[in-house]
């Protein structure tokens, strides 16, 4: 079956800095979606990504759609604290009718 | 307008029990999916329904059920619960494949 991978799993920054988390889907994509779950809340949409690679930026957020749509990035510049979470890729495979997530990247901030 | 609602917000029941989670839609949402998310991963993909039929199913033994409602809430049930199935079960609705919106999800922990 249809398998997302995200690495890293755990990613530590201090505020300022820049972080990037990947995705890599085993079957092909029509769509990823990005999602944020802060501790003790539930996924929140960020993003979506439908063409071969597309580009879209949110804030100081980017987001990346390979050319193969099997693999995606989000790229976050300057940090801060408040985007402590942990942050989810999922994919809607082209022949599936499910949507699958990733294993999230948790990301913390040290101020 | 109302998010997605989930009721209970918290569940404690023992082996062998049966257990009924429900879901409210935002307005105008045909589609609802539930999953299931054990701490420290990706929510796992149980059921889609959209218009009343199940449109996927996860892998996930025939103890899990679900259906959906003419004002499109929706029930999941378990049956025989095993101490594996603790875990935070989330709904999310949508107009179909795209954006999904999450609700607080239900707790539930079986002794």
């Amino acid at each position: 079956g249809q398998q997302v991978m995200q690495i890293p799993q755990y990613q530590h920054v201090q505020e300022g800095e820049d972080f990037t988390t990947y995705c890599n889907s085993s079957t092909t994509l029509s769509n990823i979606q990005w999602y944020k779950q802060r501790p003790g809340g539930h996924p929140v949409f960020l993003i979506q990504l439908v063409k071969s690679g597309e580009v879209k930026k949110q804030k100081r957020l980017t987001f990346q759609f390979g050319e193969a749509k099997k693999n995606s990035s989000l790229h976050n510049t300057a940090t801060q604290t408040t985007d402590v979470g942990t942050y989810f890729c999922a994919g809607w495979a082209t022949s599936g009718s499910r949507l699958t997530f990733g294993e999230g990247t948790q990301l913390t901030v040290n101020p | 307008d109302a998010g997605v609602t989930q009721s209970p917000t918290h569940l404690i029941k023992t082996r062998g029990q049966h257990v009924t989670l429900r879901c409210s839609p935002i307005s105008g949402h045909k589609s609802v999916s539930w999953y299931q998310q054990v701490l420290g991963q990706g929510p796992q993909f149980i059921f889609q329904y959209y218009e009343k039929e199940e449109r996927g199913r996860g892998n996930f033994p025939d103890r899990f059920s679900a259906r959906q409602f003419p004002n499109y809430s929706s029930e999941l049930n378990v049956n025989a619960l095993l101490l594996g199935d603790s875990a935070l079960y989330l709904c999310a609705s949508s107009f179909g494949w795209n954006e999904q919106f999450f609700g607080p999800g239900t707790r539930l922990t079986v002794l």
